[in-house]
């Protein structure tokens, strides 16, 4: 059965501080890694798919990195318009993605 | 282009009741997907539908019907709702097979009581 484990569940940073955020999955045969982005009372908003291991994708303060294991979504000086919740999901063999529960994240200025 | 949208945005019903949220995308995606969002729980797949003339059931089923209107339309129907169905629904679409991405609708916040 395919899993995702998203660790912290929240996260408290100060404007500036730079923080990853962690994804660990199990998956048989992984054909993408997702990153969302979704603020509150909003529908969840596409940030990256990772498709295989080393591979690293940026945008903006954002750099989502994907190891056979894990992904990581590294946050370079957050600002506090970055505060929001990021979900990360896997697609193994089927048509479904399979969600981790979400990372809260608070940038105080 | 709109994306995914749904209506209607927040709905109260009382336990029996039934209604159904309307899913639409104008991106021309073959898959559509209907989700549910409870605190602590994360998103957790009701159905999807593969294909127009397709469905199939997600992890949490149980209390839906949907129906593939046609490519654009995809419907998620309570029959007799419950307090447990209290959430907010999402629905997403996503162009075809592979690991092309999800695209999500702004959701419908349904209380039961």
């Amino acid at each position: 059965e395919d899993q995702v484990t998203q660790s912290p569940e929240a996260l408290r940073l100060q404007e500036g501080e730079s923080s990853s955020l962690n994804c660990s999955y199990t998956v048989s045969g992984l054909r993408g890694l997702f990153w969302y982005r979704q603020d509150p009372g909003k529908g969840p908003e596409f940030l990256f798919t990772l498709y295989s291991a080393g591979e690293e994708k940026e945008k903006e303060r954002l750099k989502a990195t994907l190891t056979k294991k894990e992904s990581f979504l590294h946050i370079t000086a957050p600002k506090p318009e970055d505060s929001a919740t990021y979900l990360c999901a896997v697609q193994g063999g089927s048509e479904k993605l399979v969600f981790g529960k979400g990372m809260k994240l608070t940038v105080n200025p | 282009n709109a994306g995914v949208t749904q209506t209607p945005k927040f709905q109260v019903l009382k336990t029996g009741q039934s209604m159904t949220l309307q899913c639409a995308q104008d991106m021309n995606h073959n898959s559509m997907y209907w989700y549910r969002q409870d605190p602590g729980m994360g998103l957790r797949l009701i159905y999807y539908s593969a294909s127009e003339g397709t469905t199939d059931k997600g992890e949490v089923p149980n209390g839906y019907n949907v129906s593939r209107l046609n490519k654009r339309e995809f419907s998620l129907r309570l029959e007799s709702a419950a307090p447990s169905q209290t959430s907010v629904y999402f629905c997403a679409s996503r162009e075809q097979g592979g690991a092309d991405t999800q695209y999500f609708g702004p959701g419908t916040r349904l209380t039961v009581l």
